[in-house]
């Protein structure tokens, strides 16, 4: 089983900064990684399919790069609406099976 | 466009079975699956299991194994969840969603509450 950890488990920034968020898999994965937003008392919304593909409606200020075990979401420059529970998400066959991470949570000062 | 509208907060007692329904709207379910996660309160996202409703074929998280299950009617656009044996650690919020290929379109989330 692939387990998908993120670091750090909270940041604080001011707006402006630039962010980066890092999602680390157990074992060498394909690109079939997603990064989902989930703000207080909101479903999640994705934000990044397929490592770097931006969602539909999704701003600029987010991308997604990565490979084999390393994977990152950057925020540039972070809003003040970007505070929430950022996830990243392995989708492995067909049915997928899904896997989670931990999530960040993105404070901003 | 394509919603998904879950159906409202359910209350159980334990051990006892608690059924959601996920009705898609805009588009009928085709060949996209359609997946169920929950979030315990404070919790992060937990992958359950999903179907992909075309053909019925089902998958499910090791961890609900035996105790989930997920069907889908293609004619009414509608899948369910159904999660047995409750206790209170089931008490959670329940998501449905589309894969294509991620989860791009999201149920509101129906409140499970597992109480005596």
């Amino acid at each position: 089983e692939i387990v998908l950890t993120q670091s750090p488990a909270t940041l604080s920034l001011s707006p402006g900064e630039r962010t980066t968020l890092s999602c680390r898999a157990s074992q060498n994965i394909n690109n079939f990684l997603a990064w989902y937003q989930q703000r207080p008392g909101q479903a999640p919304r994705l934000l990044i399919y397929d490592t770097f593909n931006r969602a539909t409606g999704i701003p600029a200020r987010f991308s997604g790069s990565g490979s084999g075990t390393d994977f990152t979401l950057t925020i540039s420059p972070l809003e003040p609406e970007d505070v929430a529970v950022y996830y990243c998400q392995l989708r492995i066959n067909w049915p997928p099976v899904l896997t989670f991470g931990g999530g960040t949570k993105v404070e901003v000062k | 466009q394509v919603q998904l509208v879950q159906s409202g907060a359910e209350v159980k007692k334990p051990g006892s079975s608690v059924k959601v329904s996920c009705k898609a709207s805009g588009e009928t379910l085709r060949n996209f699956a359609l997946t169920w996660v929950r979030q315990a309160p404070g919790q992060g996202l937990e992958w359950m299991g999903g179907i992909i409703p075309s053909s019925g074929a089902a998958n499910y998280a090791q961890s609900f194994q035996g105790r989930v299950t997920i069907t889908a009617d293609k004619f009414t656009s509608t899948a369910y969840m159904e999660l047995s044996s409750l206790t209170s650690k089931d008490t959670a919020m329940y998501y449905c969603a589309r894969v294509t290929p991620a989860m791009d379109v999201w149920g509101r989330g129906t409140t499970v509450t597992v109480s005596s």
